[in-house]
């Protein structure tokens, strides 16, 4: 099973509506990211938490929301979604020890189509 | 400028041959250096970490040019299943952030 799992894969919305995405890990990291990339920009980090109590902002956390519900889970929502939100969303998890604290593995990805 | 740059490509590559490129980076103060291999539609995957001068693993080798502010990539003997997109990701010295780069593509052919 993979370490970190992303629902749903695929999602195609109307503009407006609201939608949560969901990432789940195993690895037992206690830290989590959330991403999103666009063709030619490479990933930019919308929110990050390093514990169930600590969330941050990332370079573009505007018109995003983000929960940490448990260690493993770290949800992101997109409360009025718009076209210009359409990418490829990646949740990503870090340790915060050990002899590798800062390298990060990702889930399989959300391709989100908001029209 | 941007934090961290990558020539986009592609670097088009006969198989067997030997690959490199750069990533550079701005902020003098960065302290970690990741490649990740990204295939397409897929999530990006760690190749190699990179905390000191270099690194290789097998056919790959990282290097670290801090005077210059540049990291590099050579991908030796290069396989057909090489082909992919490689991000550069660079972690400054306070916080745990990575800041990545928006790939190099490269297209290894037969």
């Amino acid at each position: 099973d993979a370490d970190v799992t992303q629902t749903p894969r695929n999602r195609i919305t109307k503009t407006g509506k609201r939608i949560m995405l969901e990432c789940s890990q195993t690895k037992g990291h206690d830290r989590m990211y959330w991403y999103r990339q666009d063709p030619g920009l490479g990933l930019r980090l919308i929110y990050y938490s390093f514990d169930v109590k600590d969330i941050n902002k990332g370079e573009i956390s505007d018109g995003y929301s983000v929960s940490r519900q448990a260690q493993a889970k770290f949800s992101l929502s997109l409360e009025s979604a718009i076209p210009n939100q359409t990418a490829l969303y990646f949740c990503a998890t870090s340790d915060n020890g050990g002899s590798t604290p800062y390298e990060q593995y990702f889930g399989p990805g959300t391709r989100l189509t908001v029209t | 400028r941007k934090e961290v740059e990558q020539d986009p490509g592609p670097f088009n590559v006969p198989e067997g041959a030997t690959v490199a490129f750069n990533c550079t980076y701005s902020n003098s103060a960065s302290q970690s250096f990741f490649w990740y291999r990204q295939d397409c539609r897929k999530e990006p995957k760690l190749l190699m970490s990179v905390y000191s001068s270099g690194n290789e693993d097998g056919r790959f080798t990282a290097q670290l040019n801090r005077a210059s502010q540049y990291i590099s990539l050579l991908i030796r003997d290069s396989k057909l299943s090489d082909s992919a997109t490689y991000l550069c990701a660079v972690r400054k010295a306070a916080g745990n952030k990575l800041t990545f780069g928006g790939g190099t593509r490269v297209l290894v052919k037969p």
